[in-house]
């Protein structure tokens, strides 16, 4: 089936532009996940959606930072104001949720360039 | 929060050897272990997994062993080939009612030589 997808793939902004970033799950999957992963550099965790459950937004480095979800499918992470610093290829992950059901499935990433 | 120690950053061997990769971790309620391999420009890809009640899982010329007591686990390769080569990624679940949510290690570059 399906895998998780994400867009768009690259995108350039200026700095202080607003930008969205979308993924679509894997039909059926619970959970949620973005990470940033800089270049040459692990993944951060960023935020976690998790059925109806208030999301764990421990992850986010700033309050330019914000994360929705439509119910249990697709997620949109936005940037506001964003910085040089926000560069990065963000990645979304979806798994089933609950317990026993851990394995995340990655979409490509959105490469982000802030000029 | 969790913290996530993996070691060596880089790792070079020729084909044929193995390759041995280790993760330490500091919550005593993370039960679950995955590793993860990343090819250059591509996604991360689930390859083996361990959950804490087991001490060893086995995939072809993959394995993973948990030391929980220890607070470690370890990714070990056998008959390394080109196609190995790629970047490696440990990782722990939060435990308790975060589970699923995973902090990972800084990666290992692992280069096999022809």
């Amino acid at each position: 089936g399906a895998g998780v997808s994400q867009s768009p793939s690259n995108k350039v902004t200026e700095k202080g532009k607003d930008v969205e970033l979308r993924c679509d799950p894997i039909s059926g999957h619970t959970a949620l996940y973005w990470y940033r992963q800089r270049l040459g550099q692990g993944l951060e965790f960023l935020i976690y959606f998790q059925g109806n459950s208030a999301p764990d937004k421990s992850g986010l480095p700033s309050d330019r930072f914000s994360a929705e979800r439509t119910g249990e499918s697709v997620s949109t992470l936005t940037i506001q104001r964003t910085q040089q610093e926000d560069s990065a290829v963000y990645l979304c992950a979806s798994s089933l949720g609950g317990s026993g059901s851990y394995e995340q499935y990655f979409g490509p990433g959105t490469r982000l360039t802030v000029t | 929060g969790e913290n996530v120690e993996q070691h060596p950053s880089t790792l070079s061997v020729q084909e044929g050897d193995s390759a041995v990769i280790k993760c330490t971790y500091s919550d005593s309620a993370s039960n679950y272990f995955p590793w993860y391999k990343q090819e250059l420009g591509k996604r991360p890809q689930l390859i083996i997994d361990i959950r804490s009640n087991v001490g060893e899982k086995k995939d072809q010329r993959i394995a993973v062993t948990l030391n929980k007591t220890a607070k470690h686990f370890s990714l070990h390769i056998t008959e390394t080939q080109p196609e190995d080569s790629a970047v490696y990624f440990c990782a722990v679940d939060a435990g308790g009612t975060s589970y699923g949510k995973l902090t990972f290690g800084q990666g290992t570059i692992l280069t096999v030589h022809p």
